[in-house]
């Protein structure tokens, strides 16, 4: 069936590096791509999305980039600050709007 | 709008017991998602509706498990009897239609069976 899987489970870096999270999914009918925080006891929210007709998208400090051919996408976060520690899970929507979550990766931001 | 509401935010439960979990949609949106989330397998789909319709329910880990959408402003999510290993966090989320919309996200139901 439809999967998404997403790297790493946990990520610490210092303040002020960058973040990298990857993710691949298996269903090629996949055309949105949604990225999602998490703070400790809250709802996920979206911080950024990439349809599949577009390559790139930046916003700021973050951006996405999605390589169909290959089936992966990649969350970048630049210059991290303390408040970006969360949890992150990438999705893909795929045929019959079913919305497929990976499994998350756990980002600690060092002062 | 009051976004995605979910009830109760939290619940305990005894073992056997049966648990209903309930959502409200936001108003006009045309899919309703169920998920679980643990520490071990993350954000679960368990079944998601189109315009009050079951469209795919083979998330549910058992026939322990079921949902209903009775009208469009209106969900439960049912556990009929109740195991410890069914503790998690449920949540409910909406989006307004199919080719790439945002999904948003009640607050969750933190259930935990004893």
């Amino acid at each position: 069936g439809e999967n998404v899987e997403q790297h790493p489970s946990t990520l610490s870096v210092q303040e002020g590096d960058s973040a990298v999270i990857k993710c691949t999914y298996s269903d090629s009918a996949s055309n949105y791509f949604p990225w999602y925080k998490q703070e400790l006891g809250k709802r996920p929210q979206l911080i950024i999305d990439i349809r599949s007709n577009v390559g790139e998208k930046k916003d700021q400090r973050i951006a996405v980039t999605l390589n169909k051919t290959a089936k992966h996408f990649s969350l970048h976060i630049t210059e991290t600050q303390p408040e970006d520690s969360a949890v992150y899970f990438c999705a893909a929507l795929g045929q019959g709007g079913k919305l497929i979550f990976g499994q998350g990766t756990e980002l600690s931001v060092k002062p | 709008d009051a976004g995605v509401i979910q009830s109760p935010r939290h619940e305990v439960t005894e073992m056997g017991q049966e648990v209903t979990l309930r959502c409200k949609p936001i108003s006009g949106h045309d899919y309703l998602f169920w998920y679980r989330q643990t520490m071990m397998r993350g954000l679960e789909l368990l079944i998601y509706f189109n315009n009050n319709v079951p469209i795919d329910d083979s998330g549910m880990p058992e026939d322990r498990f079921s949902a209903k959408m009775p009208n469009a402003s209106f969900s439960t999510l049912k556990i009929q009897p109740s195991e410890p290993r069914d503790s998690a966090v449920y949540f409910c989320a909406s989006s307004p239609a199919q080719g790439g919309t945002e999904a948003f996200f009640g607050q969750g139901t933190r259930l935990t069976v004893v």
